[in-house]
């Protein structure tokens, strides 16, 4: 199915390498985010966009970094300064830029991502 | 800050039996609730959100403001209920913007 696709579904990297994580809709969702999913953890937001060419932290975006030069692209790089990386990553979409508190999220499928 | 709280992370219950997975909320404006649901292999999709006030599933939950809760809960539970739920509050996080914050999740399984 379309809609968000996250690629690829796994990816293993070498400690100390930095990787990206792909991330695309078709929705024509302004809005664009990025969760990372640890075991008893839940969702947490590490950065977001809610336009091309801007984006924000969210609580945990130390070690990471997104760009964002499409509406329909949002990739995230984790670099070597994230200390604990291996995680399953959740991007996400809205349909406008977070400006209503009843935004629905629409989730892609993920990449788990094991640091060696 | 907002703040969401699921203090079970795991939930059995016998198929046909009530479900109630819990959910309570620290956030001082007006808060907008959700719940979402994962099932196995497949991704994190919205279950039902407050302001709806509708039964999804056969699921509803009703957000108490006095005791900071929006419980979930289901009369009789079935086995495709299994899946994990996260609760999740939208609240104002400044320049016009709102931010999803999620609870840790509950694993609810349904024993045949």
């Amino acid at each position: 199915d379309g809609g968000i696709t996250q690629s690829p579904k796994y990816l293993f990297r070498k400690e100390g390498q930095n990787v990206t994580l792909s991330c695309e809709q078709n929705l024509n969702h302004d809005a664009m985010y990025w969760y990372r999913q640890d075991p008893g953890q839940g969702l947490r937001l590490i950065y977001y966009s809610q336009i091309v060419n801007d984006f924000q932290k969210g609580d945990i975006a130390e070690g990471y970094s997104v760009s964002r030069e499409k509406k329909e692209s949002f990739p995230l790089t984790v670099t070597s300064a994230q200390k604990n990386p291996t995680a399953f990553y959740l991007c996400a979409s809205s349909i406008d830029g977070g400006t209503s508190s009843y935004n629905e999220q629409f989730f892609g499928p993920g990449t788990r991502l094991t640091v060696l | 800050a907002q703040r969401v709280t699921q203090p079970e992370k795991l939930l059995s219950v016998f198929k046909g039996a009530p479900v109630e997975l819990k959910c309570n909320y620290s956030y001082s404006g007006s808060p907008e609730l959700f719940w979402y649901v994962q099932y196995s292999r497949q991704r994190l999709q919205l279950l039902l959100r407050h302001i709806s006030r509708e039964s999804i599933k056969g699921f509803t939950a009703d957000l108490n403001k006095g005791e900071t809760s929006f419980h979930l809960k289901k009369p009789f539970a079935q086995e495709e209920d299994s899946a994990m739920y996260y609760c999740a509050l939208s609240g104002y996080s400044g320049a016009g913007s709102y931010q999803l914050t999620f609870g840790k999740g509950t694993k609810l399984s349904v024993i045949p």
